[in-house]
């Protein structure tokens, strides 16, 4: 399975201050995602990291990813209390015809006290 | 627009009943996917329509049935589902651009919230 596992499974933070959470996989990638799900919703996009890219940045988020040791990190940097959501990584691989499924990390749930 | 729009929002149904659900994308996206996510866990993949085709079917039982009508749409036919059955249903879409991989973001709907009794 490719699925990854999502280090710590619950932080809570005070607003301001920076939150870091980890995933690992199994097996080789090509791209690694971010995303964001508020509770009880749909899942949203945040970042997408390719296998040959070691960091990414956008907005307040930075993602590394280290083949290597087949893991990824996601820094929230001042966060405030909108961010509290559950943070899921996720893998993909070919489905066919184009399409490419998606694996998803058990997640991270993220609570920012203001 | 980047809207992948669901519905009906919340659906309670009794397990002898038929319901569907349904998922509209207007982005021109050609591959559309059903995920199905317990509470406190991560989305499960259910279905992958490439090209309105079935591409994939992740072993999930028959009373689940998927349909896509056309490139915009995407139904799930429920029958004679059971209490475990119960949970959000996501629907998702993306681009499905051979060998451009890094196009594969997906967009997803608010989902379903599906109880049943």
């Amino acid at each position: 399975s490719q699925q990854g596992e999502e280090d710590p499974q619950a932080l809570s933070i005070q607003e301001g201050e920076n939150a870091t959470m980890n995933c690992s996989y199994k097996t080789s990638i090509n791209n690694l995602q971010w995303y964001r799900q508020n509770s009880g919703r749909g899942l949203v996009h945040l970042i997408l990291i390719r296998s040959n890219e070691r960091e990414k940045h956008s907005g307040r988020l930075r993602v590394t990813l280290d083949t290597s040791k087949k893991s990824s990190s996601l820094l929230i940097t001042a966060s405030r209390a909108a961010d509290t959501a559950s943070y899921f990584c996720a893998t993909d691989y070919h489905s066919g015809a184009g399409s490419y499924q998606l694996t998803f990390g058990k997640g991270t749930k993220l609570s920012v006290i203001p | 627009d980047t809207e992948v729009t669901q519905t009906p929002k919340h659906l309670v149904m009794g397990m002898t009943n038929k319901k569907s659900l349904k998922c509209e994308q207007h982005m021109g996206h050609r591959a559309m996917y059903w995920y199905k996510q317990k509470a406190k866990k991560p989305p499960e993949l259910m279905f992958v329509y490439s090209y309105e085709k079935l591409s994939i079917n992740e072993s999930v039982p028959s009373r689940f049935s998927p349909e896509c009508p056309n490139s915009s749409l995407l139904n799930l036919h429920l029958h004679a589902l059971q209490p475990e059955d119960s949970a959000l249903y996501l629907c998702a879409s993306s681009q499905a651009i051979p060998g451009q991989r890094a196009k594969n973001i997906q967009y997803f709907g608010a989902g379903t919230r599906l109880s049943v009794l």
